[in-house]
């Protein structure tokens, strides 16, 4: 499965909205109806930190600006009012097939 | 408070064998599919291995296998990578990691 993320940068203002879409090949729609999509930030010096679980599920302790939509193989991680501690490389990753693959990251920056 | 430290990391010649280990905490270690991660200098994360509940279910990412080995010892709540053969590309931090947490990771330099 390979997963393209879009864009691979991106600069924003603080305040302002941020978008990252994440198309996989393959859909992530397991026959058990979950879809194993997920969304990780890593910031400078840090390991990755899961953000998103399953599509649209916050990982606790992960603010509300985050979101998480999509179906199938078009998924989307919203940022609703970037702050300057959003600041990192943010992936998609999908667990439907094992091992499991991460898309190539998108850099954000303020 | 899940917690996941990772050591074992250093320096080896290409060619080496490192075994790397990771002390859980915090969760049930016994109920919960393990991995090994890594990450190149300047790379993006990779899985490389995961390994089942009960340690008989191994899996391994192309780059790793044949190389490295995967295993987990409920009983004292530690999961290990034996990396054998190791390359130049197996420089990397490695991590280990729950789906919904990562360690903090061990740096493997090969280097002559």
């Amino acid at each position: 499965i390979v997963l393209t993320q879009t864009p691979l940068s991106l600069s924003v203002s603080p305040g302002q909205p941020a978008s990252i879409s994440c198309k996989s090949s393959q859909s992530l729609l397991h026959s058990d109806g979950k879809t194993f999509m997920y969304w990780y930030v890593q910031k400078a010096g840090q390991s990755p930190q899961l953000l998103i679980y399953e599509v649209s599920n916050r990982f606790p302790g992960v603010p509300d600006r985050f979101s998480g939509s999509g179906s199938g193989t078009d998924f989307t991680l919203k940022i609703s009012r970037v702050e300057a501690e959003d600041v990192g490389v943010y992936y998609c990753m999908q667990s439907i097939n094992l091992p499991p693959g991460f898309g190539p990251g998108t850099r954000v920056d303020i | 408070q899940v917690q996941l430290v990772e050591s074992g990391g250093g320096l080896v010649q290409p060619g080496g064998s490192l075994r790397l280990s990771c002390a859980a905490s915090g969760f049930d270690f016994r109920t919960s599919p393990m991995y090994w991660a890594r990450q190149a200098p300047g790379k993006g994360p990779e899985w490389l291995a995961c390994i089942s509940e009960d340690g008989y279910k191994p899996f391994y990412g192309d780059s790793v296998k044949g190389r490295f080995t995967i295993s987990r010892d409920n009983s004292k709540n530690t999961l290990y990578l034996q990396m054998n053969s190791l390359g130049l590309e197996d420089t990397a931090i490695y991590y280990c990691a729950r789906i919904t947490r990562w360690g903090r990771g061990t740096l493997v330099t090969v280097s002559s």
